[in-house]
């Protein structure tokens, strides 16, 4: 499959379980990213990760927890999260200069609908 | 950091009407703005960008302006068809880091 991936696309947890989102992109890009998407929200950065290295951390709850083992893969890690943390979340990629000094497109994957009951 | 807000929530045209969204930000450093669109069930897919060094850009239909000094950049949509209907998403990108910050997003009902 050609893009970016992401598994699984829905997730129905309990709140004390533990889960993983995953992301694959196929592009060759250097950079991914996290966003959470409410209803009625702005698209929220969660986390980025450039050249496997975590460079962004947008204050996000210690219950998430991303991993990024190369530079084609994405986790988010989730344990004891809570209601509100219903969201879909989506992944996305791009290809970026090292110091950040340029900005290109970003490509998204279909996202994860996730429900906490 | 950076904040974008975007205006209206919701624009209701009639079919080969134009449509207009206008969006602010925050910081003056900011030097990309894409605009996403994003169809019902749909990813977010860029449909045009621009950077701080050009005032305007035009791709068919689509055109984008932005107003460095006012802070301001705006979508617009010529002979608008049934297909335009998605929600729209501007955002800024910081200079000198990776977090793109996107607006509240418009939804955009097109009716034929």
């Amino acid at each position: 499959e050609t893009g970016v991936t992401q598994t699984p696309r829905h997730l129905v947890m309990g709140m004390t379980n533990k889960k993983s989102l995953k992301c694959e992109q196929h592009l060759g890009h250097n950079a991914m990213y996290w966003y959470k998407q409410s209803a009625k929200k702005p698209l929220e950065l969660m986390f980025v990760y450039n050249f496997k290295e975590q460079t962004e951390n947008n204050s996000v709850p210690s219950r998430f927890s991303p991993e990024c083992p190369n530079s084609s893969h994405l986790f988010l890690h989730l344990h004891t999260l809570q209601p509100e943390d219903s969201a879909l979340y989506l992944c996305a990629s791009s290809q970026e200069a090292g110091d950040g000094s340029d900005a290109y497109e970003q490509y998204f994957g279909p996202g994860t609908r996730l429900t906490v009951t | 950091g950076e904040n974008v807000e975007q205006h209206p929530s919701t624009l209701s045209v009639q079919e080969g009407d134009s449509a207009v969204i206008k969006c602010t930000y925050s910081d003056s450093a900011s030097n990309y703005f894409p605009w996403y669109k994003q169809e019902l069930g749909k990813r977010p897919q860029l449909i045009i960008d621009i950077r701080s060094n050009v005032g305007e850009k035009k791709d068919q239909r689509i055109a984008v302006t932005l107003n460095k000094t006012a802070k301001h950049f705006s979508l617009h949509i010529t002979e608008t068809q049934p297909e335009d209907s998605a929600v729209y998403f501007c955002a800024a990108r910081e200079t000198g880091g990776f977090k793109t910050i996107f607006g509240a997003g418009t939804r955009l009902f097109v009716k034929a």
